[in-house]
C-alpha cells in the first residue's frame, strides 16, 4: 500500500527565515506526490505536485518542493516565511486505480510563523 | 475554472437522525468526485469516490452512503447518525482533462450530539 509520512506535528519558524516541512513516501512504482495547505475551517488548497521531470517543483505562494528519489522524500520549502503562511500542510501520494486516482494523505504538519 | 459548493456549511444533528450533505460543482464536466472526512482537525480519510453518474466506490465500510444522481452532484447520506460520524466533510473533484490534482470544496462541519 502507498503511504506518506510527515514526521513533524508542528514546525515553528521566524518570519523571514526559510522553512521546510518534511514528507517521506512509500510507493510501488513511480510516485505522484502533492502538497496541500489548509487554513482553519477551510477546504484544502492545492500548492504543487510532482509527476515527472525536474526534481525541484515550484508552486503557489512562493512554495517549492524537492523530490529526492534516493531518500524517498518530497520536502516542502520556502525561502522566506510569512506570518500568513501559518496553516496546516498535507503531503499526499496518488494511487492510480482504474480512473479513481485516489489520494492518500499524511497526518499533516502545523506550520507556525512568528514575528 | 471549476467551483465546488457544499451545504450546509455547519450542521448539528442528534444521534440516530438522518443525514444528507450535498456537493455540487460548476465549470467542469464529467469530473471524478470524492468525499473525505477529517476528524480532529487532522487526518483526511477518503470515504467514497465516483467516476460517473451512478458509479460509487466505497473506501471504508461504515454508517454512510453516497450517490451521484447527476454529473455535477454528489450526495453523502446516512440513515442513522452515530457520534463517531462527527467531523469535517470535504468534497473534492478531479478534472479528467487536466492533470492529477484534486480540488476541494469549503467543507461541512458536522457535529452529532
Amino acid at each position: 500500500a502507498q503511504s506518506v509520512a510527515q514526521p513533524e506535528d508542528q514546525v515553528n519558524v521566524a518570519e523571514g527565515n526559510p522553512l521546510t516541512v518534511k514528507c517521506t513516501y512509500s510507493v510501488s512504482g513511480n510516485p505522484y506526490l502533492f502538497w496541500y495547505v489548509q487554513y482553519p475551517n477551510r477546504g484544502l488548497q492545492f500548492l504543487l505536485k510532482y509527476i515527472t521531470g525536474d526534481n525541484l517543483v515550484k508552486g503557489s505562494y512562493g512554495f517549492e518542493a524537492e523530490f529526492n528519489k534516493s531518500q524517498t522524500s518530497f520536502h516542502l520549502k520556502k525561502p522566506s516565511a510569512l506570518v500568513s503562511d501559518s496553516a496546516l500542510y498535507f503531503c499526499a501520494v496518488m494511487t492510480l486505480t482504474g480512473g479513481g486516482n485516489k489520494l492518500t494523505f499524511g497526518t499533516g504538519t502545523q506550520l507556525k510563523v512568528e514575528l | 475554472s471549476q467551483t465546488i459548493h457544499q451545504w450546509p456549511a455547519t450542521l448539528v444533528q442528534p444521534v440516530g437522525s438522518p443525514l444528507s450533505l450535498e456537493c455540487t460543482v460548476e465549470g467542469t464536466s464529467n469530473p471524478n468526485l470524492y468525499w473525505y472526512r477529517q476528524a480532529a482537525g487532522r487526518g483526511l480519510q477518503l470515504l467514497f469516490y465516483s467516476v460517473g453518474i451512478g458509479q460509487i466506490s466505497s473506501e471504508v465500510p461504515q454508517n454512510l452512503s453516497a450517490s451521484r444522481p447527476q454529473d455535477r452532484q454528489f450526495i453523502l447520506s446516512s440513515k442513522k447518525l452515530l457520534l463517531s460520524d462527527s467531523g469535517f466533510y470535504l468534497c473534492a473533484l478531479r478534472e479528467l482533462a487536466r492533470s492529477y490534482e484534486q480540488y476541494f470544496g469549503p467543507g461541512t462541519r458536522l457535529t452529532v450530539t
